[in-house]
């Protein structure tokens, strides 16, 4: 399977427990993205890597949260100190940036990891 | 910061018929603006996109319109099927910035 992965595919925990997620874009994709989707709404974004460097984090992203692309590849997002309005849809995507002045930058998203903060 | 606004929240059209899904955005500076198909219980999926150098743009029974001056983009579905049934996201971005998505719209097809 060449596309966006994210494991693990659905997540339960209590609150105050720490979660970590992970997802492994195409592999000739340099940028990667997480977002937050909760019912009824559009994707949320939280943060963006171009390659190993973290370029935006939104104001959405208090400091529990915390994202990491160590090597350029696999991200992870980790979520400390869980809390029920944590619960959501945590979606990857990722794209790939050329140098050109005009690129498409198509952002493929993987299967999510839903998360629920009893 | 740019902001998406996708109208309406539903939309409910009788099989063969058409759909018309509108977003307007706020940041002038906006040059790229993907829509996103999303069934229940998967991922979005691109469907259509548009640069801001174009118009209009067709693929089949999808078309997409953009207004720059107002603006505004629409997407088009022409001879609804049922299986177009799902939720559409319009987005928006700037060069070499993130994607904002609208809040999406739960297209209904009637048979």
């Amino acid at each position: 399977d060449t596309g966006v992965s994210q494991d693990p595919r659905h997540k339960i925990t209590k609150r105050g427990q720490n979660v970590t997620f992970r997802c492994d874009p195409i592999s000739e994709h340099n940028r990667l993205y997480w977002y937050r989707q909760t019912l009824g709404q559009g994707p949320e974004f939280l943060t963006y890597f171009q390659n190993e460097a973290q370029l935006e984090k939104s104001r959405l992203l208090s400091d529990r949260f915390s994202a990491e692309r160590p090597k350029g590849s696999f991200s992870t997002l980790e979520i400390q100190r869980t809390e029920q309005g944590d619960s959501a849809m945590y979606l990857c995507a990722s794209s790939f940036r050329s140098g050109l002045a005009e690129y498409q930058e198509t952002q493929y998203f993987g299967p999510g990891t839903r998360l629920l903060v009893l | 910061g740019e902001n998406v606004e996708q109208h309406p929240s539903t939309l409910s059209v009788q099989e063969g018929d058409s759909a018309v899904i509108k977003c307007t955005y706020s940041d002038s500076a906006s040059n790229y603006f993907p829509w996103y198909k999303q069934e229940l219980g998967k991922r979005p999926q691109l469907i259509i996109d548009i640069r801001s150098n174009v118009g209009e743009k067709k693929d089949q029974r999808i078309a997409v319109t953009l207004n720059k001056t107002a603006k505004h983009f629409s997407l088009h579905i022409t001879e609804t099927q049922p299986e177009d049934s799902a939720v559409y996201f319009c987005a928006a971005r700037k060069r070499d910035d993130k994607i904002i998505f609208g809040k999406g719209t739960r297209l209904h097809i009637l048979p």
